[in-house]
């Protein structure tokens, strides 16, 4: 069974400064892997998806991944935070033999100090 | 406007009672899929249907039951209701190859 673990619960960032958050994903064969964010009171809004290829994708907003087979790893950065980033992200990993279904992670609480 | 509609945005409703709540579908979309997301628990699946069949179930509770109609949009049934099924509850779609959720606003289910 596929499982994702995001290890940082909160991040705190001030504007304008870097942010990375982490995304573990354990999975048996090649996955496929999403960030989504989540603003307050909003759905979930796909921020960049890796399937296969170059590992480091672009996103929407800014945004980049960088998928690691050797760590598990595909974690999110942006090189300077504005205040607007301010919000939850989910990592999520699936496989298409599984229906397309997407296990997330338990999210990353986002915030910016001015 | 992501393009998938849920409706109602809000429910409030008492223990022991049923909902509906309804997802249409973006357009071209066979899929949908439910999750609930709630503090504990996070975001999880729910069920999954495509083109009018069920394809995938996750955590759904038996007094939990969807379908998917024949013009694609879904309905999550939730009976006998109690406080802990409070929670928000999200419809997404994808179509066949584009791999990757259009998640709907979603539906927040107060129980009382």
């Amino acid at each position: 069974a596929q499982s994702v673990t995001q290890p940082d619960i909160h991040i705190t960032v001030s504007e304008g400064a870097s942010l990375e958050l982490r995304c573990n994903y354990s999975y048996g064969a090649t996955p496929y892997l999403f960030w989504y964010v989540q603003s307050p009171g909003q759905g979930l809004q796909l921020l960049l998806k890796y399937f296969s290829g170059d590992t480091l994708v672009q996103g929407i907003k800014g945004f980049e991944a960088e998928f690691k087979r050797s760590q598990s790893s595909f974690n999110l950065r942006k090189p300077s935070v504005h205040w607007s980033d301010a919000a939850e992200y989910f990592c999520a990993v699936g496989a298409r033999a599984a229906g397309n279904k997407l296990t997330f992670g338990g999210g990353t609480r986002v915030l910016v100090k001015p | 406007d992501s393009g998938v509609t849920q409706t109602p945005k809000h429910l409030i409703t008492a223990t022991g009672q049923r909902v509906t709540l309804r997802c249409s579908p973006r357009s071209g979309d066979l899929s949908v899929y439910w999750y609930q997301q709630s503090l504990d628990q996070g975001l999880q699946f729910l069920i999954q249907y495509y083109n009018g069949e069920e394809r995938a179930k996750g955590n759904i509770l038996e007094r939990f039951s969807a379908q998917q109609f024949p013009d694609l949009h879904s309905e999550l049934n939730l009976s006998s209701l109690e406080l802990g099924d409070s929670a928000l509850y999200f419809c997404a779609s994808s179509d066949r190859d584009n791999y990757g959720y259009t998640f709907g606003s979603g539906t927040r289910l107060t129980v009382v």
